[in-house]
């Protein structure tokens, strides 16, 4: 069973504070990671597509890594606003046939003035 | 707005009535996917389309059946439906249904079984 778990389940950090959360997954067969930010009562919308052992994105105040040896990628988000509070979600995409991303749980995050 | 609509926002139904969901999307992509969140768990891919072609059944039980008329189009026929699939039921697009590229979701369809 392909399993992706992610940390913590839920976040509140103040504004201007900076955060971090991990997305864990099964390293054989890997072949995508995608992280999603979801607002409530919106769609969830593609922040990172990573598929590279040691890739690094940014967007804005928003970056991840990933580890594609040991399953893992984090997410960081630097100066949180409350603009950025929503659940992030990650999915992983493992190699053979059509497109199957599993998600994670997601990390809740509530961003307070 | 990301180019993925879905009808109707809001669903009530009965164990015995029959009603569908459907998706559009607007963003000229190949593939169309079906995924359930029920309440406190992970998002749950339900069904792949690609090209029109179902090539993904992700153990879905039969009272729920996909329809892809065009590449533009997706519904999901709901039948004698339980209260346990009372769910959070998102429409998603992509380029290809084999590529890495990431998905366009839309707002869901809140569905409560009654």
């Amino acid at each position: 069973i392909l399993n992706v778990e992610q940390s913590p389940q839920s976040l509140h950090v103040q504004e201007g504070d900076s955060t971090n959360f991990t997305c864990s997954f099964p390293s054989s067969n890997f072949y995508a990671l995608h992280w999603y930010r979801w607002e409530t009562a919106k769609s969830p919308e593609a922040l990172f597509v990573m598929t590279l052992n040691g890739d690094e994105k940014k967007k804005g105040r928003i970056s991840a890594t990933l580890n594609t040896k040991e399953g893992y990628s984090y997410l960081y988000i630097k100066g949180s606003q409350p603009e950025d509070s929503a659940t992030y979600l990650c999915a992983s995409l493992f190699s053979g046939g059509y497109n199957k991303l599993i998600f994670g749980a997601g990390t809740r995050l509530a961003v307070h003035p | 707005e990301t180019g993925v609509t879905q009808t109707p926002r809001h669903l009530v139904m009965g164990m015995t009535n029959k009603k569908s969901l459907k998706c559009e999307q607007h963003l000229g992509h190949n593939a169309m996917y079906w995924y359930k969140q029920s309440a406190k768990k992970p998002l749950e891919l339900m069904f792949v389309y690609s090209l029109e072609e179902r090539v993904e059944n992700n153990s879905v039980p039969s009272r729920f059946s996909p329809e892809c008329p065009n590449s533009s189009h997706l519904f999901l026929h709901l039948h004698t439906l339980q209260p346990e699939d009372s769910a959070l039921y998102l429409c998603a697009s992509s380029q290809a249904a084999t590529s890495v590229d990431e998905q366009y979701f839309g707002p869901g369809t809140r569905l409560t079984v009654t």
